[in-house]
Formats: C-alpha cells, structure tokens, sequence
C-alpha cells in the first residue's frame, strides 16, 4: 500500500459542478502539498497546510490530522481547472531530517 | 521577479553517458530541491540543497549527484545513464527548504536511448 493515496485516478466533470478530489495517507506528517500540474508538465504549488483549512479563489484545501485524509475542493470548475492535481506529505522530525512522499496524481478534465 | 528556470529543456542522450542539468532559482530564494517525475513512479524527491549544502537526500542510486552555488543556482549530474533514467526532471526552489512554499521549474525532459 503506498503511503499516500489519491481518490479518484480519474475525474470528469461539466463546466460549474463542484469538485473533491481526496487523499489520504498513512504515516504521520508536518505538512501536506497540493500541487497542480497542466499539460506540459508545469507544477504550481497550490496549498501547503498542517491543519484546518485554506482558500483561494475557487479552491478550498481541508485536513484532518487525526484522520489522516485531506481534501481539495474546486468550487464552479472551468475547463481551465483542468489538470492533475497531486498530493504531497513531508513527514520526519524536522529540519533537514524530513522525507516528501507524493501521491499518483487525480486527472481533473471539465468539459464546457 | 522572474521565474524558476531550467536549462536544457529537452535532452537526448544514450545509455551509459551522463548528463548535467541546470536550474536558476528565484532571487533570494536559497533552497533548491529536485524531483524525477516518470509515467510509472510518479514524482520522486531526488534532493534538496540549501546555502551550497545538500541538506536532504532521497531514495535515489550514487549516480544522482548534485551541488549547489553561491548565488543559489543548481546542478544535478546523473553518471552512467540508464534507459529507466528517462524521465521529467523538475526543481523547485524556496526561500528557506520544503517547509516554505515551493515554486516549480517547468522541467527538463531527459531521453535515454
């Protein structure tokens, strides 16, 4: 089992709907990425939490450290949401004692 | 401020060269980290260097080496290159290391052949 794990692979969805992808992980961590990834291969970093809740725009990201899952909410997708969206968890003490361990990736496709 | 940038962005090269690739953070940022990302694997963490010292090391073989120099620009090497080697490699430089938001490179497409 690896140890993050990212729900669905695959996503479709029209143009407006109110999309979750999920992911969940197994070993106790200090941070967790959200990462985007269009077609070409470009990553922008979207979120970087530890707990709670952040927003930006159309993007909401939510953890639960107790349950050890994450979500990344796209409230009104647009075609241009389209991409793979990534998980990441750092775990490790600290400093430079730390390891990033990324997810398989969600393929995000909204159709107009 | 300009962005992350890596330089080639595409490269061919055979099997048992190696390769050097390039990667000129954002000023003022002073960690540098790379990835490999491939169809199989995904993304890998590969390294991370902060004020020209490697400060964290993934699950990768000797024949990854990388540095880093004093205005905080980055190399990685990979000797003896293998076929499984082809792959995406990203960096991503902050201002102080993973727990600080990263910005991406767009990649350097290594081929192996």
């Amino acid at each position: 089992k690896n140890e993050v794990e990212q729900s669905p692979q695959n996503l479709t969805a029209q143009e407006g709907e109110f999309i979750t992808i999920n992911c969940s992980y197994s070993v106790g961590i200090s941070a967790l990425h959200w990462l985007q990834q269009h077609p070409g291969g470009g990553i922008v970093s979207l979120f970087m939490l530890s707990s709670g809740k952040k927003k930006h725009g159309r993007l909401i990201a939510t953890i639960n450290i107790q349950e050890k899952h994450s979500s990344l909410h796209i409230t009104a997708s647009h075609p241009r949401d389209s991409a793979v969206y990534i998980c990441a968890v750092r775990s490790g003490s600290g400093g430079s004692n730390y390891k990033l361990t990324f997810g398989k990736g969600t393929l995000l496709t909204v159709n107009p | 401020k300009a962005g992350v940038t890596q330089t080639p962005r595409y490269l061919i090269k055979t099997r048992g060269q190696q390769v050097t690739l390039s990667c000129s953070p954002i000023s003022g940022h002073r960690s540098v980290s790379w990835y490999q990302q491939t169809p199989g694997q995904g993304l890998q963490f590969l390294f991370e260097y902060f004020s020209e010292t490697q400060r964290n090391k993934g699950n990768f073989p000797g024949r990854f080496s990388g540095r880093q120099f004093s205005n905080s620009r980055s190399e990685m090497n990979v000797s003896t290159l293998e076929l499984g080697d082809s792959a995406l490699y990203l960096c991503a430089s902050s201002l102080a290391g993973a727990h600080y938001e990263q910005y991406f490179g767009p990649g350097t497409r290594l081929t192996v052949t």
